[in-house]
């Protein structure tokens, strides 16, 4: 079956680094994505990963280790702005992306 | 990067009638559609992939007769409700794919479906 996992909530201050974690169980893999949405929103593209290793972009880093299943999405310098959901998805077989159950991340000032 | 709209925006019908939603690839042609549904506080949940010229492939438990799917050019693809009932109230959102590359999914700014 496809699986994957994300912490449901998270919160964090402003100016600090929080990490989001994300295991997967899935029928092929051909890269792991993460989005950002804002409520009422559509997802919006914040990196992908199909080998192992960090990719940074900027305050957002995103790590992946296939033989473990797992990735995480770093934010580095917190802004209220960056208060949304965060969906990791996996694509698979024949291009299709299956959606985490996604992390609704809530910055303080 | 790729645009890609969607209309309406929001809908609001009464119980039994059809809702057509539309959704465009404006600068780039879409070989590939996907059509997601997202209630509150959910993730996206795959309904269908579309591709030009063919027959949607749908997701085990979504019903094709309900939840019709027209991808009739390389450039838009239509789902159609069909005698919608408030439990498909919804957020409904469409991508599409284009030749390649990273990214390779371009979603749409969604459509909020309200069922009285």
């Amino acid at each position: 079956g496809q699986n994957i996992d994300q912490p449901t909530e998270m919160t964090a201050t402003e100016g600090a680094i929080v990490q989001i974690n994300c295991t997967y169980q899935t029928s092929g893999f051909n890269g792991l994505f993460w989005y950002q949405q804002h409520a009422g929103e559509a997802p919006t593209f914040l990196s992908y990963n199909v080998l192992d290793g960090l990719e940074e972009k900027g305050r957002f880093s995103s790590f992946l280790s296939r033989s473990k299943g797992y990735s995480y999405l770093l934010l580095k310098e917190l802004q209220m702005k960056d208060s949304a959901s965060y969906l990791c998805a996996v694509r698979g077989e024949a291009d299709k992306l299956i959606f985490g159950t996604g992390t609704r991340l809530q910055v303080f000032p | 990067g790729a645009v890609v709209s969607q209309h309406p925006s929001w809908v609001i019908c009464k119980s039994g009638t059809s809702v057509k939603i539309e959704c465009r690839s404006l600068d780039f042609q879409a070989t590939t559609m996907f059509w997601y549904r997202q209630f509150p506080k959910q993730s996206l949940m795959l309904m269908a992939t579309s591709n030009e010229g063919s027959k949607a492939t749908y997701e085990q438990g979504v019903e094709k007769d309900k939840f019709l799917i027209n991808h009739a050019s390389l450039t838009l693809s239509t789902l159609t409700v069909t005698s919608a009932h408030p439990e498909d109230s919804s957020f409904y959102i469409c991508s599409a794919s284009g030749s390649g590359g990273v990214d390779t999914q371009y979603f749409g700014p969604g459509t909020r479906l309200t069922v009285l």
